[in-house]
């Protein structure tokens, strides 16, 4: 079945420091791919999606491209900063074949200091 | 997009007792859906909820312990009835646009 694997954290980086957070899936369909952010106290955002392979998602400085190949959807930032600060969620779902909830990996915790 | 409101946000109660939480979108949608995130996991989709029919539960969540109601298109409610400890979790509900889903910001249980 679908799943999704997720770095684990938690991680711990300097402001300005270079973000990465690997996340590899398995599928059978075309599923579209999302990181998903939980900031301290709040539900769950969107932050960026990717609907089809090579499809780069991107968002407030924050990237992630949709490698078929690999199977991977890996989220990236240059430069972090302390706001940035939440815990990360990779997720699939394929929407087009009706499959609508979603697959979650385990989330990524994110601190960020000055 | 879709907004959600959930509530309550948090509430501690005692075990063996029950809680309801509720969820308003503020447009109509087909099927809502209810995740739950125990602490330092992941979400597990407990059971998709559609109007005018019996939820549809995943492996390992039964009605008789989470009984759902979806009166109309824009509101449902999820009950975790006779709770123990091992239910605290946040509990999250959540509608599906056209390529991404929206969720509500989540109740924090925590049961004593």
């Amino acid at each position: 079945g679908d799943s999704v694997t997720q770095m684990e954290g938690p991680v711990t980086l300097s402001e300005e420091a270079f973000l990465t957070i690997n996340c590899t899936y398995t599928a059978t369909g075309y599923p579209s791919l999302f990181w998903y952010v939980q900031y301290p106290g709040e539900g769950l955002q969107l932050l960026l999606k990717a609907t089809k392979a090579d499809d780069k998602g991107s968002n407030k400085g924050f990237e992630a491209t949709y490698r078929k190949e690999t199977t991977s959807f890996h989220l990236e930032k240059g430069s972090v900063q302390v706001s940035d600060s939440a815990v990360y969620f990779c997720a699939l779902s394929d929407f087009r074949t009706g499959a609508n909830n979603l697959f979650f990996g385990t989330g990524t915790r994110l601190t960020v200091i000055p | 997009s879709a907004v959600i409101s959930q509530k309550p946000s948090r509430d501690i109660c005692q075990r063996g007792t029950s809680l309801t939480i509720q969820c308003q979108v503020d447009s109509q949608v087909t099927m809502m859906f209810w995740y739950r995130q125990q602490p330092g996991q992941s979400l597990t989709l407990i059971a998709t909820a559609n109007q005018g029919s019996e939820a549809t539960y995943e492996s390992g969540f039964v009605i008789d312990k989470f009984p759902i109601s979806r009166p109309n298109l824009t509101f449902s409610t999820l009950t975790v009835s006779n709770m123990s400890p091992e239910d605290s979790s946040i509990y999250l509900c959540s509608v599906e646009g056209v390529t991404e889903a929206f969720f509500g910001q989540g109740t924090r249980l925590t049961v004593v």
